[in-house]
């Protein structure tokens, strides 16, 4: 079956910009989550969806955002970008609590 | 969130069985033990999880103390491939938000 596809595979986005990743879940997976990879500070939590809706959120600056479609399919947004958003951003889904989740290979965003 | 304390790098023989220790030892009565590992250039992947009981899957066993103040992750036999940083991560059923901590880097010699 196929896995978590996440795209663009990389971008170059300059500083004051936005930004916008895409996410498509395993299918029948109705949670999807995002997490922020860098060196300095690991493997952050952004937030988790599950059937549209918002359930968990990180502590992350208004300017990172989301939303999942009907199809479970997800999007984050991060507007007015800072250098310091360069990282590898992963999208995770999950059928239901037992499994576990699945990530994607991310997108690595470079703000310039 | 509970705490989870892990060596912060490991080395083992190819072929040799793996044991990668975690100390959760504020963990809540209901918070699950997973575990993940990431390759180099890979997002993370799920390995194992269990409550109070060991657990064992094709990738690995996870020994968990009685009093569930710490745990243990088991691979029987490794190989190069399972060269990767391991995480162990509590999680409660409904918060569904993994928090890594900085893992457990495992080196393979061959």
């Amino acid at each position: 079956k196929a896995g978590v596809t996440q795209t663009p595979r990389y971008l170059i986005k300059t500083r004051g910009q936005q930004v916008t990743l895409s996410c498509s879940p395993i299918s029948g997976h109705r949670s999807v989550s995002w997490y922020q990879q860098t060196p300095g500070q690991g493997l952050q939590f952004l937030f988790e969806y599950f059937s549209e809706t918002q359930r968990n959120k990180g502590n992350f600056p208004g300017r990172f955002s989301g939303r999942q479609f009907s199809n479970s399919r997800s999007e984050m947004n991060v507007s007015t970008l800072e250098l310091g958003d360069s990282a590898l951003y992963l999208c995770a889904s999950s059928l239901a609590f037992v499994g576990g989740y699945t990530f994607g290979s991310g997108t690595r965003l470079t703000v310039v | 969130d509970a705490k989870t304390t892990q060596p912060n790098s490991m080395e083992s023989n190819e072929e040799e069985p793996v044991h990668l220790p975690c100390n959760h030892s504020t963990i809540s009565g209901t918070d699950y033990i997973h575990w993940y590992r990431q390759l180099p250039s890979q997002g993370p992947e799920y390995v194992i999880h269990g409550l109070t009981s060991n657990v064992n899957n094709r990738m690995a066993s996870l020994a968990i103390a009685e009093d569930r103040k710490s745990s243990t992750l088991i691979l029987h036999r490794a190989t190069l491939r399972d060269a990767a940083v391991y995480y162990c991560i509590p999680l409660n059923f409904g918060n569904e938000k993994l928090t890594f901590g900085t893992g457990t880097r495992l080196t393979i010699i061959p």
